[in-house]
């Protein structure tokens, strides 16, 4: 079975500065790793994936993730937010073999003119 | 529509009846799930269909849910005898392939629950 743990439930930062949204995961086996966004009252889209090969992963709206094996984790960074960036970021995990896709908790990012 | 269609978009009802969520997926889409996302939760899986099949029951909370799906398209998950804890969010997402390595999982817009 997979497990996700999301360390922060909120995350403030103000306009254009830089923000780390943390993700680490647990699995017996190789895994699938997402990001998921959630913009105010819409569904969830995604935003990157890492599925095998560069650890560092590029999304949309220039967001990027480091998948990083002996720390389990799944980092989401962006080197400078803006107003749209804010909304609810999901890290799910896959693992090979699996059929679901298991869900963090979400971490809110909000973002201060 | 191009995207996964969920109705209806808020249901209010009164605890003790009963309820039923419709999704209808991304045309060719084979696999199917449903979520419940509760307020400062995350997502929790309830249930998985590949074609007509759910080979994934495990997170359906209790006996009074259930899901079926038909003709490997609209799938329903019925909700009986509602409590108060069952308001939530319920997403509905499809994907193309049966935990294919793409494993993207494309989402409805949800069916807010509310129950009095």
């Amino acid at each position: 079975a997979q497990s996700v743990t999301q360390l922060d439930s909120q995350v403030p930062v103000f306009e254009e500065a830089p923000v780390e949204l943390r993700c680490n995961y647990s699995s017996s086996v190789s895994v699938y790793l997402f990001w998921y966004v959630q913009y105010p009252n819409q569904g969830l889209q995604l935003l990157l994936k890492y599925l095998s090969g560069s650890t560092l992963v590029k999304g949309i709206n220039g967001f990027e993730a480091e998948f990083n094996k002996s720390q389990t984790s799944f980092h989401l960074r962006k080197p400078s937010v803006h107003i749209s960036d804010t909304a609810e970021y999901f890290c799910a995990v896959r693992g090979q073999g699996a059929q679901k896709l298991v869900f963090g908790q979400g971490t809110r990012l909000t973002i201060n003119p | 529509g191009a995207g996964v269609s969920q109705s209806p978009s808020n249901k209010v009802t009164e605890k003790g009846k009963d309820v039923e969520l419709r999704c209808d997926p991304i045309s060719g889409h084979t696999a199917l799930y449903w979520y419940r996302q509760s307020l400062g939760q995350g997502l929790e899986f309830l249930i998985y269909f590949q074609g007509n099949s759910a080979p994934d029951k495990s997170g359906l909370p209790s006996d009074r849910f259930s899901a079926e799906r038909t003709g490997g398209s609209v799938s329903t998950l019925t909700i009986q005898r509602t409590q108060q804890e069952d308001s939530a969010v319920y997403l509905c997402a499809s994907s193309l392939f049966q935990g294919g390595a793409t494993g993207e999982l494309f989402f409805g817009e949800g069916s807010r629950l509310t129950v009095l």
